[in-house]
């Protein structure tokens, strides 16, 4: 059975921090992968898609890469900003349709 | 382009009740989901759908029941409310490129 596995569960850093969240698959047969994130009480906004024939993508500060060798994937973050504070998930689809989410890093950027 | 819309937003239900959350996408999606998003325990998925007329159960599928008669719509349905069904319901959609979530259905069983 896939499990997600998201570290650091919470993270707390000054404003203009460089910094990366972590998320490991237990099954590495990953088809696609897919950062979110959600802010208090709210729903999940894509942040970035990696696909099948992909190994990164960036989009602003943000880069996401997929390891599949490890089933690892990181999201980095440059010059965070307290806008950044939220939560953020990852998720991962061993097929094209079932996706399996982490448990999430709560991040809190500080002014 | 509206997305995926889910109704209501907000739902109080006693014990033994049962309700339908709807959720409508508008973008030819053919995969659907329902997930609960319960504190500490990430999204779980209850079922799933690859198209009109397919449906397949997920992690936690108990309690509820879906139909997809068309592609557009994938309504999700509580047959007896519990307290243990309290939590956060967001429907998602994708073309097989990535999933596009609705905005949840907050849902309280007293």
């Amino acid at each position: 059975k896939q499990e997600v596995t998201q570290i650091p569960a919470a993270l707390s850093v000054p404003e203009g921090e460089n910094l990366v969240l972590n998320c490991s698959f237990t099954d590495s047969a990953i088809y696609n992968l897919q950062w979110f994130r959600q802010d208090p009480g709210k729903g999940l906004t894509s942040l970035l898609l990696i696909q099948s024939s992909q190994r990164e993508q960036t989009s602003g500060r943000l880069n996401a890469s997929l390891d599949k060798s490890s089933g690892r994937s990181t999201l980095y973050i440059a010059a965070s900003q307290p806008g950044d504070s939220a939560t953020y998930l990852c998720a991962g689809a061993s097929g094209t349709y079932k996706y399996i989410f982490g448990t999430g890093t709560r991040l809190k950027v500080l002014a | 382009n509206a997305g995926v819309t889910q109704t209501p937003k907000f739902q109080v239900l006693k014990t033994g009740q049962s309700m339908t959350l709807q959720c409508a996408q508008d973008m030819n999606h053919e995969y659907m989901s329902w997930y609960r998003q319960d504190p500490g325990m990430g999204l779980r998925l209850i079922h799933y759908s690859v198209g009109a007329g397919i449906t397949d159960q997920g992690e936690v599928p108990n309690g509820y029941n879906v139909s997809r008669s068309t592609t557009e719509d994938f309504p999700l349905r509580l047959l007896s409310a519990a307290p243990s069904q309290t939590s956060v319901y967001f429907c998602a959609s994708s073309s097989g490129l990535g999933y596009t979530f609705g905005s949840g259905t907050r849902l309280t069983v007293v």
